[in-house]
């Protein structure tokens, strides 16, 4: 099975923050990455696929990077509507979910 | 607009089979271009994915649930569905239905609201 491993698993920064959480697969992935926010009681939310491509509707705030075995989500300039639980998603063999990074804001 | 919606029981017995459907509206789930799938979440904790299913009806699930899942779908009434055998408590979550593309970009793109099953006597 592939693992995601997810870091940090807490990450508090303020207002206008630029901010990354990265994804480490335990083997080469390609660039078959996902990355979802969650906030709480609710489905989670598409922002970027394929390692890098923006879901339409999404702030040009958010970018993603990478390819084989490690990934970034960053956030150029954090805002409080940004506050929320982040995945990471591989599917390049069946599919699995990092363990989640929640971002607060200080 | 597409839309997804489970639902099913709210509260499952320990050894009996947890059932759920997902009814998609606003499109076709016969399309070749998209994979149906579930997904669920534990209170408090994170993502685990279940299985997919393909409107031509090959479905492919995690590994780990593998011997208790079956997904299928029903392209006549526009419906997926999930079933997991010999629950117990750990099987207690959120469960949620979601559409994939078939390669890329690959993402789970929409959603259901997800419904809450729990496990108990």
């Amino acid at each position: 099975d592939i693992q995601m491993t997810q870091s940090p698993i807490t990450l508090s920064a303020s207002v206008g923050d630029r901010l990354t959480i990265t994804c480490r697969a335990s083997q080469n992935i390609d660039n078959w990455v996902a990355w979802y926010q969650q906030k709480p009681g609710k489905a989670p939310k598409l922002l970027i696929q394929k390692a890098s491509s923006l879901e339409s509707g999404v702030p040009s705030r958010f970018s993603g990077s990478g390819s084989g075995t490690e990934f970034t989500l960053a956030i150029s300039s954090l805002q409080p509507d940004d506050c929320a639980t982040y995945y990471c998603q591989q599917y390049n063999t069946y599919s699995t979910f990092g363990q989640g990074t929640k971002v607060e804001i200080k | 607009q597409l839309q997804l919606q489970e639902s099913g029981p709210g509260l499952v017995k320990p050894s009996e089979t947890l059932s759920l459907t997902c009814t998609v509206s606003g499109g076709s789930i016969s399309g070749t271009n998209y994979y149906w799938g579930w997904i669920r979440q534990p209170p408090g904790k994170g993502l685990e994915w279940i299985g997919n299913i393909h409107s031509s009806g090959s479905p492919y699930y995690n590994p780990s649930l593998k011997s208790r899942v079956t997904i299928s779908v029903d392209t006549s009434k526009n419906q997926f569905s999930l079933s997991l055998s010999s629950v117990t408590a750990a099987d207690t979550a959120v469960y949620y239905c979601a559409r994939r593309g078939v390669g890329a970009p690959g993402g789970f793109d929409y959603w259901g609201q997800g419904t809450l099953v729990t496990v108990s006597s």
